[in-house]
């Protein structure tokens, strides 16, 4: 059985940081692709980010480059989502998901980031 | 980056219906198309991927179609629990993109 499983998440002021993780198991982490994705409150899906199986390769939406960083400890089986100059428009529950084949197959519960002075 | 329009915004249907939503991408994303299924505050479910295949567990009355720049999700005879809001991703270039969802309620 597969399993994904963020936390990290919280209320943060605006410019403040956050660590996001998504602990994995059920699957050879090493093997995938992992993804990052986001939900506004009452808004549409929103992908984030993805970093390679290796965490060699890295992407990213436009809105968050330069202030998000994405990796991975396959040793852990875990994946992880820096969050820097955070702003209310980063407001919302972050989801990690499975990449690679079959596509976004596997998605965490999510965990929420709230931002807000 | 690839705009991914899904039509219509929303649907309204009963049990035992048939329902089709559509995708339209801005450019060619040959078959790299996915599409999810959310409930409210439950984190999106993956039914379709590769345009057309289902993931494993997913019911038969989901199929999916499409190619290049069209595509339909079809639900045959709607059941209780299919309410929900469905969106569409193209994974053929980053950044991934979702259209704005479709919210099917009765």
């Amino acid at each position: 059985q597969v399993y994904l499983v963020e936390s990290g998440g919280g209320v943060v002021q605006p410019g403040g940081s956050l660590r996001l993780s998504c602990v994995a198991s059920g699957f050879t982490f090493s093997n995938y692709p992992m993804q990052w994705i986001r939900q506004a409150p009452g808004k549409g899906l929103e992908w984030v980010a993805l970093v390679s199986f290796s965490g060699s390769d890295r992407h990213y939406t436009d809105s968050v480059k330069g202030r998000f960083t994405i990796s991975r400890d396959n040793s852990k089986n875990t994946l992880f989502l820096e969050l820097n100059s955070l702003t209310p428009e980063d407001t919302g529950v972050y989801f990690c998901a499975r990449g690679g084949f079959p596509f976004c197959a596997y998605w965490g519960p999510g965990t929420l980031v709230a931002v807000s002075s | 980056d690839i705009q991914m329009t899904q039509s219509p915004s929303s649907l309204s249907a009963s049990v035992g219906d048939r329902v089709t939503i559509t995708c339209r991408a801005s450019q060619d994303i040959s078959n790299s198309l996915a599409w999810f299924q959310q409930r409210p505050g439950k984190a999106p479910k993956s039914l379709i991927y590769t345009a057309s295949t289902l993931h494993s567990g997913v019911p038969s009355r989901f199929s999916g179609s499409g190619s290049g720049t069209v595509f339909t999700l079809t639900i045959n005879s709607l059941q209780p629990e299919d309410f929900a809001t469905f969106y569409c991703q193209q994974y053929t270039s980053f950044p991934y993109t979702f259209g704005q969802g479709t919210t099917l309620d009765i």
